[in-house]
C-alpha cells in the first residue's frame, strides 16, 4: 500500500526557511506520477504549492514561486519543499501529495503536519 | 487564477436524506476538445487528510461509493449524496485542475 508521510521542524521562525520532507514507501517515486505540496491553514481551506516529477519538471503556484523551491531524491525516493522568507501566514498542515502534476488531481495524501511560523 | 465559491459554507441533513451542495467557477473549466470537465470533489473527515472523491466532475474514484454523485458543467458543480449516512460527515472541497494554480473551494461543512 503506497504511503506518504511528511517530516521535518514543526517551528519555524518569521523571515526563516521551512523544509519538510516526504518520504514515500511502497513505490517508486521514479514511476509515471507527480509529487507534490498543499496546504492548509488552521481552520482554513486548501492551497495548493507546487508539484514536481522525478526528472525534475515543476508546477509551481506563481504566488509562492519567489519563495519556494520542490525538489526530488529518487536514491533516497523522497521529495522535499523549502519555503524561504517565511511568516505567520505560512503557518498551516503541510500535506505531501501524489499528483498536481498536468492533470491537476491529487490522488493520494500524507497524514500532514502542522508548521508553525512564530518568534 | 480561478476562483471556486461554494455554497453553502454549512448544512445539516438528516440521516438519510439527500444531501445537494454547489460549486462555481470564476470561468469555464471545461475543455472543448475532449468535452471534460476539469473538477474534483474532497471529503475532508475530521482530523484526516482529504481523500479524492470525483474527478472529472462524475468519475468516482475506487471504492466511493453509489451514494456520492457528481454532476455540471462549465461553471457549476454538483455534489449529492443521495442517502447521507453518519460516516459522511466532513468538509467537502472541489477543486479546478484546468489551469494552474489549481484551486480549490472553500468547502461545504456537511452535519447531521
Amino acid at each position: 500500500q503506497v504511503q506518504l508521510q511528511e517530516s521535518g521542524p514543526g517551528l519555524v521562525r518569521p523571515s526563516e526557511t521551512l523544509s519538510l520532507t516526504c518520504a514515500v514507501s511502497a513505490y517508486s517515486i521514479s514511476s509515471a506520477s507527480y509529487w507534490g505540496w498543499v496546504r492548509q491553514p488552521p481552520g482554513k481551506g486548501l492551497e495548493w504549492i507546487g508539484s514536481i516529477f522525478h526528472t525534475g519538471i515543476t508546477f509551481y503556484n506563481p504566488s509562492l514561486k519567489s519563495r519556494l523551491a520542490i525538489s526530488v531524491d529518487t536514491s533516497q525516493n523522497h521529495f522535499s519543499l523549502k519555503l524561504t522568507s517565511v511568516t505567520a501566514a505560512d503557518t498551516a498542515v503541510y500535506y505531501c501529495v501524489r499528483g498536481g502534476g498536468p492533470t491537476g488531481l491529487f490522488g493520494l495524501w500524507g497524514q500532514g503536519t502542522l508548521v508553525t511560523s512564530s518568534s | 487564477d480561478i476562483v471556486m465559491t461554494q455554497s453553502p459554507d454549512s448544512l445539516a441533513v438528516s440521516l438519510g436524506e439527500r444531501a445537494t451542495f454547489n460549486c462555481k467557477s470564476s470561468q469555464s473549466v471545461s475543455n472543448r476538445s475532449n468535452n471534460k470537465q476539469y473538477l474534483a470533489w474532497y471529503q475532508q473527515k475530521p482530523r484526516q487528510p482529504p481523500k479524492l472523491l470525483i474527478s472529472w466532475a462524475s468519475t468516482r474514484e475506487s471504492g466511493v461509493p453509489d451514494r456520492f454523485s457528481g454532476g455540471g458543467s462549465g461553471t457549476g458543480f454538483t455534489l449529492t449524496i443521495t442517502s447521507l449516512q453518519a460516516e459522511d460527515v466532513a468538509v467537502y472541497y472541489c477543486q479546478q485542475y484546468f489551469s494552474v494554480p489549481y484551486t480549490f473551494g472553500q468547502g461545504t461543512n456537511v452535519e447531521i
